[in-house]
């Protein structure tokens, strides 16, 4: 099974703040990789698709990137919105699930 | 509207069995793969299982922690998804989300390379294994 492992679990932030979260697949996954947002009470959202194709409707402040074992999700310019768990998720084998980052406001 | 309605849930035994069902509308589910994720409340995203739609072969993947327990099927004429468990075990509490299985694809080179993602989710469905 492909463990995901995503760093750090819990982050910090003020509006305005760039972000990065970064996500870590225990073999090469290529580029199959997806983020998604979830936020307290409400159910997930996919926000990007193959490491760095944004979903429709999801703003452009969020960019994905990477290939083989290492990704990141960067938020440019925070809103109050985006402050929620991102969890990264593997679809090279079925699919697995990184334990989540939750990022909170400052 | 693309929507998926999550039902079934409840408190069992541990040991017992339920079935979650998955009402789906708006959009083919019959050409639709999909697939069960699970949160145990406070907790991160599991996967559970999926099913490929039947012109895809209708065939089954499941997370080690529930395979041979879980049986994932789906009833095109119902546009409906179920999820069988069996064997509960406390481990097993959670709320079960239905998800749809979206897909892109990528040419490269003289391949096609299939990307699979859930893009939509239902509310869930909160089953309890407590004695």
């Amino acid at each position: 099974d492909i463990q995901m492992t995503q760093s750090p679990s819990s982050l910090s932030a003020s509006v305005g703040d760039r972000v990065t979260i970064t996500c870590r697949a225990s073999q090469d996954i290529s580029t199959f990789l997806n983020w998604y947002q979830q936020k307290p009470g409400k159910v997930p959202r996919l926000l990007i698709y193959a490491a760095s194709n944004l979903q429709s409707g999801v703003p452009s402040t969020f960019t994905g990137s990477g290939s083989g074992t290492d990704f990141t999700l960067t938020i440019s310019s925070l809103q109050p919105e985006d402050f929620a768990t991102y969890y990264c998720q593997q679809s090279y084998t079925t699919f697995s699930f990184g334990q989540g980052t939750r990022l909170e406001i400052k | 509207e693309v929507q998926l309605v999550e039902s079934g849930g409840g408190l069992v035994k541990p040991g017992g069995s339920l079935r979650l069902s998955c009402a789906a509308s708006g959009f083919s589910f019959s050409n639709a793969w999909m697939a069960w994720v699970r949160q145990v409340p406070g907790k991160g995203l599991e996967w559970v299982g999926r099913i490929k739609s039947n012109p895809a072969g209708g065939t089954t993947a499941y997370a080690a922690p529930v395979k041979d327990r879980f049986t994932i099927s789906r009833d095109d004429s119902k546009n409906t998804l179920s999820l069988q468990m069996k064997s509960l075990k406390t481990e097993d509490t959670a709320v079960y989300y239905c998800t749809t299985v979206g897909s892109w694809y990528q040419l490269r080179g003289l391949n096609y390379y299939y990307y699979y993602y859930m893009d939509v989710w239902g509310k869930g469905t909160t089953v309890t294994v407590s004695s």
